[in-house]
């Protein structure tokens, strides 16, 4: 195991509600990425975040939004949810820096209805 | 942008075979991640390679970064139902946040 943990496991939502998915990074790394991953794809990277700000963003919209707390965990946020936020959700702690190994989380699958 | 392109996208082996998964890049890679992924579930990290050339092996898991670094093997010895899942090759984007580009996964079955 990563040590990397992730809450809830599973979620479903209906069509324009909005979620809140926990990440708890492993210790001794101050970075966390968040991925989503579509059935049949590889994850594709929506932000990353470093020291409590946002690091890096992929090609999401802003309704997807997330914050890092002190301790180094993260929150995803997503707003208005649609049909195609049905996804499994990972995420992905390390130390700051390239090269440095990206170790997941066990992901949320979360279901939009 | 920079594309990973996986082959074969499934696999089914015997136990006891060998085999071998390819990742391809359309640039030049820096960094070369192998993970490992049961279904629905996260990702394990096998290994990391960065230098043209690079070989390395965990068990009975080798991986290669070839000389031009734009491709890159995941081979295994001997199959056992335990090396079952799906395979991912990430690449750095070469950003200054170091996140990872994925391709789309090689899903393995090792019949005993």
């Amino acid at each position: 195991e990563t040590g990397v943990t992730q809450s809830p496991t599973h979620l479903i939502k209906t069509r324009g509600q909005q979620v809140t998915l926990r990440c708890s990074s492993q210790s001794g790394h101050n970075t966390v990425s968040w991925y989503q991953q579509a059935l049949g794809q590889g994850p594709q990277f929506i932000f990353q975040y470093y020291r409590e700000e946002e690091n890096g963003r992929g090609n999401f919209p802003p309704r997807f939004s997330g914050l890092q707390f002190p301790n180094y965990s993260s929150e995803l946020n997503v707003n208005a949810l649609e049909l195609d936020d049905s996804a499994l959700y990972l995420c992905a702690s390390s130390v700051q820096g390239r090269g440095e190994t990206q170790y997941f989380g066990p992901g949320t699958r979360l279901l939009v209805l | 942008s920079q594309e990973l392109e996986q082959s074969p996208q499934s696999l089914i082996v015997q136990e006891g075979k060998n085999l071998t998964i390819n990742c391809t890049s359309s640039k030049t890679l820096y960094g070369l991640y192998w993970y490992k992924q049961k279904y629905g579930e996260g990702l394990i990290f096998l290994m990391m390679l960065q230098k043209g050339g690079e070989e390395k092996s965990h068990e009975k898991i080798t991986a290669k970064l070839d000389e031009k670094k734009q491709q890159s093997s995941l081979h295994i010895t001997a199959s056992q139902p335990s090396h079952a899942g799906i395979y991912l090759c990430g690449a750095d984007n070469g950003g200054s946040q170091g996140n990872l580009i994925f391709g789309k996964g090689t899903k393995l079955s090792v019949k005993p």
